[in-house]
């Protein structure tokens, strides 16, 4: 089993819809949580961090649940601008683990 | 402003001649690290520092080689590259902070990237 699992989609999704997304993990030393958003052949880039009580950020919406061992993210309204690949991040207890999922491959169509 | 700075962005090169990626970060970030992106794969950790002189491997450090000798660079050197080496790396830096709590909460700041082709 992956330590990070992130279905690869593609998901694809009209303008303004709301689309949400998981990633499960296996480790449950795992600390800290974030969801980057790659565009095609770039960098990937920090789209937020996921805390425990889960946290928004405009349309953006993280949430953590511990006891299943998953984040997931939530877009609402989504843009065509929101067409991209959403990579989980996941760290443990200590400097050196950092395990990404995959990705989820995000479609928005006109 | 704060970046990591890889290059080149594209090398293309042919097997077994030696090649160093370069990249310098300016935020005093004591750990950097390096990945290669291959399709259906995700990003894979090679090499990693938390600080100077200190390097560990990650999880696919075969064929690669990184020093770091100051705080800022983190060359990757292959040393005799070969096809299976042809993939998209990053490199990445982080705050460490003192304390579990700062690392967990530093998100990994990447460099644009450069994408190998080793023929």
């Amino acid at each position: 089993r992956k330590e990070v699992e992130q279905d690869p989609g593609p998901f694809n999704v009209p303008e303004g819809a709301t689309v949400a997304f998981n990633c499960t993990y296996s480790n449950s030393a795992s600390q800290s949580f974030f969801w980057y958003r790659q565009d095609c052949r770039k960098e990937p880039k920090l789209l937020m961090s996921v805390y425990s009580s889960g946290n928004e950020d405009g349309r953006f919406t993280a949430q953590l649940n511990r006891a299943s061992q998953y984040i997931s993210l939530l877009i609402r309204d989504s843009k065509l601008s929101d067409s991209a690949t959403y990579l989980c991040v996941v760290k443990a207890g200590g400097y050196q683990k950092v395990t990404f999922g995959t990705g989820t491959k995000l479609q928005v169509i006109p | 402003e704060a970046q990591v700075t890889q290059n080149p962005r594209y090398l293309i090169t042919v097997t077994g001649k030696k090649l160093t990626v370069t990249c310098s970060q300016n935020m005093n970030h004591e750990y950097m690290s390096w990945y290669r992106q291959d399709p259906g794969l995700g990003l894979r950790q090679i090499y990693y520092s938390m600080n100077v002189e200190v390097t560990d491997k990650g999880d696919v450090p075969e064929g690669y080689k990184v020093s770091r000798k100051e705080k800022r660079n983190f060359p990757l050197i292959l040393e005799s590259p070969s096809p299976n080496q042809t993939s998209l790396y990053f490199c990445a830096s982080s705050s460490t902070g003192t304390g579990n709590s700062r690392w967990d909460n530093s998100p990994l700041h990447f460099g644009n990237g450069t994408r190998l082709t080793v023929t």
